[in-house]
């Protein structure tokens, strides 16, 4: 079964390094997503992808994050330069066109020391 | 108003009991829903998807959309240990890309 899948599972950086998160998103898929939930806190909404472009961005995703899509397959998210308060769980969603079931990768849990 | 809201609190029901998840939502234009499945430290996996009022059915779960109320709620009958788990409601909106979820519903479930 197609899933989206996401490395590396687990990341620590220190405090102000440059962090890439990776995903590969199910091969049919149109929209691409990234959300974050922090410890004990509900999934947040990042930003979503479609067409090569950013179509919607949330007001956590200041200009320290980027996403890219730099092949036809893996779909990054960059965080420039991290705080301790970027500490969570990242997950990379995608879906087939707006509206239909969203899959989610495993995610990657980031440790800002 | 938040977008979604899950408002009840940690839920405890008996083994073979059913238990019973309610979600409301802001945005009138929404036009799918939909229920996820949360474990401690895993990703959200997809339960049910429903897009017109009524009830859908898919095994032991069964999920209620009233578009009139803002509304959306999940049913678990015959809850089983495994059932323990964050339920969280999704809704998306036409004309808005993003998912948008309530802060979930934890279930646990007595043997």
């Amino acid at each position: 079964e197609p899933e989206v899948t996401q490395t590396p599972s687990h990341q620590v950086t220190q405090m102000g390094q440059e962090v890439i998160l990776r995903c590969v998103p199910i091969s049919n898929h149109l929209y691409f997503y990234w959300y974050r939930q922090i410890l004990g806190q509900k999934v947040e909404f990042l930003v979503s992808f479609y067409n090569n472009e950013i179509s919607e961005k949330s007001e956590i995703f200041d200009d320290q994050f980027s996403v890219e899509r730099p092949d036809g397959s893996n779909f990054t998210l960059k965080i420039r330069s991290t705080k301790l308060e970027d500490s969570a769980m990242y997950f990379c969603a995608s879906r087939v066109t707006v509206n239909t079931e969203a899959f989610f990768g495993q995610g990657t849990r980031l440790t800002v020391v | 108003q938040k977008e979604v809201e899950q408002n009840s609190g940690p839920l405890s029901v008996p083994e073979g009991a059913i238990a019973s998840l309610n979600c409301t939502y802001s945005d009138r234009g929404s036009q799918s829903f939909f229920w996820y499945r949360q474990y401690s430290g895993k990703s959200p996996e997809l339960i049910m998807s429903i897009y017109s009022n009524g009830d859908k059915e898919d095994g032991r779960f069964t999920a209620q959309l009233n578009k009139a109320s803002q509304y959306v709620s999940l049913l678990i009958r015959d809850s089983q240990p495994s059932d323990s788990a964050t339920y969280l409601c999704a809704v998306s909106s036409y004309g808005n890309n993003r998912l948008a979820f309530g802060k979930g519903n934890q279930v646990v479930v007595i043997p």
